[in-house]
């Protein structure tokens, strides 16, 4: 019963590094999502990814990139970190995009902090 | 973006107490939802709602769906401790390209 994962849970980077968050769902969903959770401005959409070849921006996409890997992984980067982008990040997938059900299942996030 | 107004933003709840929150927007959505959070965990959908005016209930929760289409309520009642957590409406609408909009969020805590 994994659902969606999400690695890794914590994350501490000094600004300018790098990294990757990987995202990876067993439920055979088409579409998937990354989101950043602040304080008291819910989940931001940053990209997410129709079906398996289509990654699209959301509404906070600068300073991330994605790849949708296969139909299972998503993956997030920061290719160089700023303090703004300390923030709690969500993977989530859908059987199809959100407006039909809007049914989507998260992972357990990850929480980032950038020195 | 879009802008989804919860309020309140922040509650406390004794065991017992029902409990109110709401969700507007200046804007029309096709579908409301409430996600519940719980410390440590990603979102959980608790109750979906697709027609302006319906009501529907799961257990102690019950939400409606406005018949403006620009505002959704939830309602907990008999609220026990697991209750706590981050409640997030969210809506899609035709302006943000059918995806999911979140609310800030209303987060319930137990009275010392």
């Amino acid at each position: 019963n994994a659902g969606v994962t999400q690695t890794p849970k914590f994350q501490v980077l000094k600004t300018g590094q790098s990294m990757t968050l990987q995202c990876a769902q067993d439920m055979n969903h088409n579409s998937m999502y990354w989101y950043r959770q602040d304080p008291g401005m819910g989940l931001r959409l940053i990209y997410y990814s129709a079906s398996e070849g289509t990654t699209d921006k959301g509404e906070v996409p600068n300073g991330y990139n994605v790849s949708r890997l296969n139909k299972r992984e998503f993956s997030l980067r920061l290719e160089s970190a700023a303090p703004s982008q300390t923030s709690v990040y969500f993977c989530a997938s859908s059987e199809a995009l959100a407006g039909n059900t809007g049914e989507l299942f998260f992972g357990e996030g990850s929480r980032l902090t950038v020195l | 973006g879009q802008q989804l107004n919860q309020s309140p933003q922040s509650m406390f709840i004794q065991e017992g107490e029902d409990v109110s929150m709401n969700c507007t927007s200046s804007s029309i959505f096709n579908t409301w939802l409430w996600y519940k959070q719980d410390p440590g965990e990603g979102p959980v959908l608790l109750i979906a709602l697709y027609k302006a005016g319906e009501l529907t209930s799961n257990g102690r929760l019950t939400a409606q769906f406005g018949i403006t289409r620009k505002d959704s309520f939830l309602n907990i009642s008999a609220s026990i401790p697991s209750d706590v957590g981050i409640y997030f409406c969210a809506g899609t609408n035709n302006n943000a390209g059918n995806m999911l909009t979140f609310g800030g969020g209303t987060r319930l805590m137990v009275k010392p």
